[in-house]
């Protein structure tokens, strides 16, 4: 079965330090997407990264960076220099895309809520 | 680009009592999703409409939630009767292609059963 485990049920930081967010994924397929999302207070969540399970380069967008290891199972997600804006709940999310009818569908981690303080 | 809008934002309802939630997808997005969150975990799929037709009701507890997706567009999801374990979030998402797991959230209609 397919799972997602964030492990960091809050974390609180002061202004500029860099923070990493945890997530360790479970799945048998070989072919799968891996996801993270940000959910601020006002509810909404808020596509960040797609990443597909054959390309393990990390990714670097402004403050933000992803390092994929599939060795570990693990997507972790970095902000540098964090700011009081990125206060909120972040998620990392697993896709099957190898069956029609079940591609699309998001296993969410539990969430890791971030508080970032001036 | 107007996105995903949902209503009513909150509801208070006691057991029992029916309720339905709509959502209105951004303009263009074929596939619509309702997920449901609980608090303090990840939203959970409870439905997908590709155009009008619901391809993924797996977790759709049937006996007493009920959707649809008229003309492929707007959706609503109807919860008859409430009970107390409903008392959640009830997220829509729209996506222009299932495959591509982007998704466009909606503020979520927050329901309170008493």
């Amino acid at each position: 079965a397919q799972k997602v485990t964030q492990a960091q049920t809050e974390i609180s930081v002061v202004e500029k330090e860099d923070v990493t967010l945890d997530c360790v994924y479970e799945t048998r397929d070989t072919t799968y997407y891996l996801f993270w999302y940000k959910q601020p207070p006002s509810g909404e969540l808020v596509f960040l990264i797609r990443r597909n399970s054959f390309d393990e380069q990390n990714e670097i967008s402004g403050r933000y960076s992803w390092n994929f290891q599939k060795s570990t199972s693990s997507f972790n997600f970095t902000i540098t220099a964090s700011q009081v804006v990125d206060s909120a709940v972040y998620f990392c999310a697993l896709s099957d895309i190898t069956i029609y009818n079940q591609g699309g569908k998001l296993i969410f981690g539990q969430g890791t809520e971030l508080s970032v303080k001036p | 680009e107007a996105g995903v809008v949902q209503s009513p934002r909150y509801k208070i309802i006691e057991k029992k009592q029916p309720v339905a939630f709509w959502c209105n997808p951004i303009s263009g997005h074929n596939t619509l999703y309702w997920y449901l969150q609980n608090l303090g975990q990840g939203p959970e799929l409870l439905i997908r409409y590709e155009n009008e037709e619901a391809v993924d009701d797996s977790q759709l507890p049937k006996d007493r939630f009920s959707a649809e997706r008229l003309k492929g567009v707007d959706s609503t999801l109807k919860i008859q009767p409430a009970e107390l374990g409903d008392s959640a979030v009830y997220l829509c998402a729209s996506s222009r292609e299932w495959s591509t797991g982007e998704l466009f959230f909606g503020e979520g209609s927050r329901l309170t059963v008493l």
